[in-house]
């Protein structure tokens, strides 16, 4: 199985701060990344899909980048309403595992 | 507007079984391959089981393999999981989601909580 690695599992931020989150694959998985926004009580939302492109209706100022391993989730300017948990998830191969989550809390 | 609406969780004592009901609506069922999530309670997400558009192909988890069944009818518009042996571990949120080609989840149900224990 890939096993998907995400840093930091939590992070303090303040309204306007430019946050990145990584994610890194235990193989090679091309593209095949995805991001996730979870709120409490909420299924996951998908932000960003293939590594790098935005999903409809999602803010601008949420990008994705990266290939084979590596890959990021930038949040430009972070808004009141951007604070939850953050997954990243490959779709390379079965099972399709996801990371551990990024908790994002208000400073 | 596409919606998938889960059923069928509950409280289930060890060894028991339980079936989700995911019922779909708002696209062509019949044209979409569709997997099962679950989260235990304050945990991160778990893929568990996927199913080709037609149902002819499955795939488990290493944990639920042998345990649980995913099934659909697309005259009905709806999925299905089976769980039998079911074990304090498998608590958890259930979700079934709809994939896109690339892998990603484009919709998802709202869940269904499944609670084993005596």
């Amino acid at each position: 199985d890939i096993q998907m690695t995400q840093s930091p599992s939590s992070l303090s931020a303040s309204v306007g701060d430019r946050v990145t989150i990584t994610c890194r694959a235990s193989q090679s998985i091309s593209n095949y990344l995805n991001w996730y926004q979870q709120k409490p009580g909420k299924a996951p939302k998908v932000l960003i899909s293939v590594a790098s492109s935005l999903q409809s209706g999602v803010p601008s100022r949420f990008s994705g980048s990266g290939s084979g391993t590596d890959f990021t989730l930038t949040i430009s300017s972070l808004q009141p309403e951007d604070f939850a948990t953050f997954y990243c998830q490959q779709s390379y191969s079965t099972p399709y595992t996801f990371g551990q989550g990024t908790k994002l809390e208000i400073k | 507007e596409v919606q998938l609406v889960e059923s069928g969780g509950g409280l289930v004592q060890p060894g028991g079984s339980l079936r989700l009901s995911c019922a779909a609506s708002g696209f062509t069922f019949s044209n979409y391959w569709i997997h099962w999530v679950r989260q235990a309670p304050g945990k991160g997400l778990v893929w568990v089981s996927r199913i080709s558009s037609d149902g002819s192909t499955t795939t488990y988890a290493d944990s639920v393999k042998g345990r649980f069944t995913i099934s659909r009818d697309n005259a009905k518009n709806t999925l299905y999981l089976q769980m039998n042996s079911l074990r304090a571990e498998d608590t958890a949120v259930y979700y079934c989601a709809r994939v896109q080609r690339g892998g990603y989840f484009d919709y998802w149900g709202q869940g269904t909580l499944v609670t084993v224990s005596s």
